[in-house]
């Protein structure tokens, strides 16, 4: 099945060691997604890719950086990470801008030691 | 982006049917609704969307209010499997991101 995959599922990194997230997808989508979501919280967009394009949302941090090497892979890089970046990292892809549906991966949760 | 407003929780019973409402009072002519489900431990997905007129998937039914300031997502049997976080989320689908702007959401548990 065509689908949005993210590894690892569960990361623990220590304070301030820089940590990279995967995202990968077979849908062959133009635009994709990363979302932060922290305990108890709803997702809040980080930032997204369409095709080379990058876009960052005016108050995501300037810790958080994102490499879209080609169409299937994502990566999102947290530079220093602290204990206030412990939350589930979620990747969505869709087809355009306008596409009706997103679509989104498992997550991954990553732990702040 | 206009928000929406939800209940915080709902209950149901297993195979009865659930109703989950939003407000959506500033909405404008060219947001779309939309619904997404959480279930625990995974990634959104998506349910169902509409404009004006209700609209029907295998997964539910969306009714949409006349003059379109509220909205409510049916979910025709409840099953275990439905217990999650519902979010009704507004789109302008002509907009130049595409974004996703989740609101806390209804968290729905069903009862067996």
């Amino acid at each position: 099945d065509a689908m949005v995959i993210q590894n690892p599922r569960y990361q623990v990194t220590q304070f301030g060691k820089p940590v990279t997230l995967s995202c990968s997808q077979t849908l062959n989508h133009n635009v994709m997604y990363w979302y932060q979501q922290k305990s108890s919280q709803a997702p809040k967009l980080l930032f997204h890719y369409y095709d080379k394009d990058f876009n960052n949302e005016a108050d995501t941090p300037d810790n958080f950086q994102s490499r879209r090497p080609n169409t299937s892979f994502c990566f999102l890089d947290i530079r220093s990470p602290g204990l206030g970046d412990a939350a589930m990292y979620l990747c969505a892809t869709s087809r355009v801008f306008s596409a009706y549906e997103q679509y989104f991966g498992p997550g991954t949760r990553l732990t702040v030691t | 982006d206009a928000k929406t407003t939800q209940p915080n929780s709902m209950e149901s019973n297993e195979e009865e049917p659930v109703h989950l409402p939003c407000n959506h009072s500033t909405i404008s002519g060219t947001d779309y609704i939309h619904w997404y489900r959480q279930l625990p431990s995974q990634g959104p997905e998506y349910v169902i969307h509409g404009l004006t007129s209700n609209v029907n998937n295998r997964m539910a039914s969306l009714a949409i209010a006349e003059d379109r300031k509220s909205s409510t997502l049916i979910l025709h049997r409840a099953t275990l499997r439905d217990a999650a976080v519902y979010y009704c989320i507004l789109r302008d689908l002509s907009s130049n991101t595409g974004k996703l702007i989740f609101g806390q959401g209804t968290t729905l548990q069903v009862k067996p």
